[in-house]
């Protein structure tokens, strides 16, 4: 049974620094990962999807790779921002088309 | 696109009693999730549908839950008869294709809180 886990659960940023969040998951045999933002009493939005073939993509500030054989991902915040505060979380595609998600990273960036 | 609809957002009833969800998918998208997601457990995966057709309902916790979609564009998750420890937020999710191509968008969540 695919388990996906995220470290750290909660992490507090001055603003301007950049950080990194991660994400592993113990079976390689994935589609892809995908990474959500959930704010407080709000859906998910989704970030950025990584194939397995892949090794990262890139959206604006953020870049998400993916080491398939290790099990792990790693989300990189550049510059981060009071409005990057959220939760987020990480979510692999096995078999089946399921999404298994992770436990999430509560971000809060301080001014 | 308006995105995955979902109503209603908030949801307030007791114990016993029959709740309904419901949930427009993006216009074009052939694949209809449900999940859930408590504070305890996170967010699991209750049921998809492809092209209107239950593939995997591995995830409904009980008999008391059932889900339907009788069309292209739109689905129902019923709880009958209801429970508190059925409070949770309620998403339903979208994709183009599954597997290796399916990115999911989501739906806003419906808030249930059973009494």
């Amino acid at each position: 049974k695919q388990e996906v886990t995220q470290i750290p659960a909660a992490l507090s940023v001055p603003e301007g620094e950049n950080l990194v969040l991660n994400c592993s998951f113990t079976d390689s045999a994935i589609y892809n990962l995908q990474w959500f933002r959930q704010d407080p009493g709000k859906g998910l939005t989704s970030l950025l999807l990584i194939q397995s073939s892949q090794r990262e993509q890139t959206s604006g500030r953020l870049n998400a790779s993916l080491d398939k054989s290790s099990g792990r991902s790693t989300l990189y915040i550049a510059a981060s921002q009071p409005g990057d505060s959220a939760t987020y979380l990480c979510a692999v595609t096995g078999t089946a088309s399921k999404l298994t998600f992770g436990t999430g990273t509560r971000l809060q960036v301080t001014l | 696109d308006a995105g995955v609809i979902q109503s209603p957002r908030h949801e307030v009833t007791e114990m016993g009693q029959e709740v309904t969800l419901r949930c427009k998918p993006i216009s074009g998208h052939d694949y209809l999730f449900w999940y859930r997601q408590t504070m305890m457990r996170g967010l699991e995966l209750l049921i998809y549908f492809n092209n209107n057709v239950p593939i995997d309902d591995s995830g409904m916790p009980e008999d008391r839950f059932s889900a339907k979609m009788p069309n292209a564009s739109f689905s129902t998750l019923k709880i009958q008869p209801s429970e508190p420890r059925d409070s949770a937020v309620y998403f339903c999710a979208s994709s183009l294709g599954a597997g290796r191509a399916g990115e999911q968008f989501f739906g806003p969540g419906t808030r249930l809180t059973v009494l």
